[in-house]
């Protein structure tokens, strides 16, 4: 069964930073793309950034360029968000997900894992 | 402001069928991308429902449903069930912006 724990959430102040995991088990991590996806409270889903299965390619959004950088180490089977200097609009669930290829170039997301929080509040 | 538009609720009654739509643009939807469905039930994490347009996993009942024509996509959900009451969101991707989700759309089973 595949599983994804995330891990490393919680309260910090504005300009503060957070480094989330996520703990794989029950596939071949390795193999396997992977990405963050955020939720705001009450509000919709939102991607955050992706990685390749050798983690050599990163992407993110545009809102969190140059503030977040995702990593993973596959002998661990673990993905990482580092974040810094955090907003009030960062305030969200971070959900771990891992990636399966589809046609041409539209992936999607089919584990999730329950997500952790991040509140960026003084 | 997402860049795939969804209907903030629909209702519906048990039994009854209803649809959702995902509208996007020429350089998303229009462009070719295919369109993935989440469904995410009250207080628990997203959970794939159709992939590649029209295909379900392994689990998904037949009741739902997806296809895509031009620059929209739709979920269909027939012979509704309290258990569908959740909150719905399309995927795609942007050659500009990447990796996109429609706002999401609450359905209510009145």
């Amino acid at each position: 069964e595949v599983q994804l724990v995330e891990s490393g959430g919680g309260l910090v102040k504005p300009g503060g930073s957070l480094r989330l995991s996520c703990a794989a088990s029950g596939f071949s991590f390795s193999t396997y793309n992977m990405n963050w996806v955020r939720q705001a409270p009450g509000k919709g889903l939102e991607w955050v950034s992706s990685i390749t299965s050798s983690g050599n390619n990163m992407y993110y959004a545009d809102s969190v360029k140059g503030r977040f950088t995702i990593s993973r180490d596959n002998a661990k089977n673990s993905l990482y968000l580092q974040m810094n200097s955090l907003r009030g609009d960062d305030t969200a669930l971070y959900y771990c997900a891992r990636i399966t290829p589809y046609g041409s170039g539209s992936n999607y997301r089919d584990s999730w894992g329950q997500g952790t929080l991040v509140t960026v509040s003084s | 402001q997402s860049v795939l538009t969804q209907p903030p609720s629909v209702s519906g009654a048990p039994g009854q069928r209803v649809t959702i739509s995902c509208t996007g643009s020429s350089s998303n939807i229009g462009a070719g991308y295919d369109v993935h469905w989440y469904q995410q039930l009250p207080g628990t994490a997203p959970k794939l429902l159709i992939y590649g347009n029209s295909n379900r996993p392994s689990g998904v009942p037949d009741r739902f449903s997806g296809s895509k024509s031009g620059t929209s996509a739709s979920l269909a959900i027939t012979g509704l069930q309290a258990e569908d009451e959740a909150d719905y969101y399309c995927q795609s991707y942007d050659s500009s912006l990447k990796v996109v989700f429609g706002g999401g759309t609450k359905l209510t089973v009145l």
